[in-house]
């Protein structure tokens, strides 16, 4: 499979506990994005990589949260001290540059207890 | 103000019927704009691009407003199939971030 791949699917933690998920692009695409989508609500912009650089990042972004790309493949997110308001599906999307079409992951569904 | 807003519906229409959805952004320099489309706990994926010309991919049509800042989708002869979320997609500047509707919901019922 040659998709954008995310791990893991699902994960459910405790309130102020750490969480990370990972996010395997397509190969050839070098920018990297990472959303948050709450139900009934469409994907909000979290981050973008273009290859190993953090282009932007959301105002909305909280200091808890943190991503990486540190070659400019996969990239991982991390929450620290998880809350309630964290419970969402966290999608990654990969594209090539100047183009509108972003290939999705299947997402990780985070549920903060 | 949000970048991107859209009735988020929902439009339940029999099979066979045109349907129409709006979406309008904030951003008047706005450059790129697309549709996605996203099934029930499944990722979203891109429908079509919008040109400023207008464009249609067999039954659907989509045509941007650059005037009154509205992007649309019209949807012929609606299939069972098509039921999913619509998403209007905004990219305000060159290649970088992408604004989301919240998404207008279509069932087709038989």
């Amino acid at each position: 499979d040659t998709g954008v791949s995310q791990d893991p699917r699902h994960k459910i933690t405790k309130r102020g506990q750490n969480v990370t998920f990972r996010c395997d692009p397509i190969s050839e695409h070098n920018r990297l994005y990472w959303y948050r989508q709450t139900l009934g609500q469409g994907p909000e912009f979290l981050t973008y990589f273009q290859n190993e650089a953090q282009l932007e990042k959301s105002r909305l972004l909280s200091d808890r949260f943190s991503a990486e790309r540190p070659k400019g493949s996969f990239s991982t997110l991390e929450i620290q001290r998880t809350e309630q308001g964290d419970s969402a599906m966290y999608l990654c999307a990969s594209s090539f540059p100047f183009t509108g079409e972003l290939f999705f992951g299947e997402g990780s569904r985070l549920t903060v207890l | 103000r949000k970048e991107v807003e859209q009735d988020p519906g929902p439009f339940n229409v029999p099979e066979g019927a045109t349907v129409a959805f709006n979406c309008t952004y904030s951003n008047s320099a706005s450059q790129s704009f697309f549709w996605y489309r996203q099934d029930c706990r499944k990722e979203p994926k891109l429908l079509m691009s919008v040109y400023s010309s207008g464009n249609e991919d067999g039954r659907f049509t989509a045509q941007l407003n650059r005037a009154s800042q509205y992007i649309s989708l019209l949807i012929r002869d609606s299939k069972l199939s098509d039921s999913a979320t619509y998403l209007c997609v905004v990219n305000p500047n060159t290649g970088n971030q992408f604004y989301f509707g919240t998404g207008t919901s279509l069932t087709v019922i038989p």
